[in-house]
């Protein structure tokens, strides 16, 4: 079955800590985005990325980094200058590079102990 | 600014139609999004308009207007598994994607 995963489901961070969340697809597509989610807000971009080894900042792209080495995977890491990190994490990819529907995956909950 | 707006709650009954809106200021069009999100998992795609009038899919149908920056989601014969969130997102100019913050739609037997 294609498809897009994202692990873990839930994630705890600690002060200082730099966090790394997966996402995986199967789906052969070309791009692929990274959204926080928060509570009363639209889906907000962080990073994404069109093709292997290219990728670009979105809206809120500080305190966080992407990797684009496969075109199946493209990890985010939450470093320790993302100073409000809890959130709703939602990783999506999409066919071509004009921004076509795009397919999310399960979604990782990062929570700050 | 880009905005979308969305009514951020209603309330149906099951068995019954209900109409959810969506207007949008964006810096261009190409495109519109709908998408459906139960509660703690993904957006799932429902539909797109990228021409004026309605698309109908099944129970669920969505209609564009883009001189007036306006789109509905219309489902009809409501299901309790409808009760989720109806998140409506723009293409601008840019082709990037601007997300309304969602209607989370209630459903009662």
């Amino acid at each position: 079955d294609g498809g897009i995963t994202q692990s873990p489901k839930y994630l705890f961070r600690k002060e200082g800590q730099n966090v790394t969340l997966s996402c995986e697809q199967n789906l052969n597509h070309d791009a692929m985005y990274w959204y926080r989610q928060d509570p009363g807000q639209g889906l907000r971009l962080i990073y994404y990325s069109q093709i292997v080894n290219d990728f670009q900042k979105g809206d809120i792209a500080e305190g966080y980094s992407v990797s684009r080495e496969k075109k199946e995977s493209f990890p985010l890491t939450v470093t320790s200058a993302q100073k409000n990190p809890t959130a709703f994490y939602l990783c999506a990819s999409s066919i071509g590079k004009g921004w076509e529907t795009q397919y999310f995956g399960p979604g990782t909950r990062l929570l700050v102990l | 600014g880009q905005n979308i707006d969305q009514p951020t709650e209603m309330t149906a009954t099951e068995g019954a139609i209900v109409q959810i809106n969506c207007t949008y200021q964006t810096s261009g069009f190409n495109g519109l999004f709908w998408y459906q999100q139960h509660a703690g998992e993904a957006p799932t795609f429902l539909s797109y308009n990228v021409l004026d009038g309605l698309e109908e899919k099944g129970r669920f149908s969505s209609f564009l207007s883009r001189s007036k920056g306006y789109s509905y989601l219309l489902l009809k014969e409501l299901q309790m598994k409808d009760s989720a969130s109806y998140l409506c997102a723009v293409k601008d100019s840019n082709y990037q994607l601007i997300w309304g913050a969602g209607t989370k739609l209630i459903i009662k037997p």
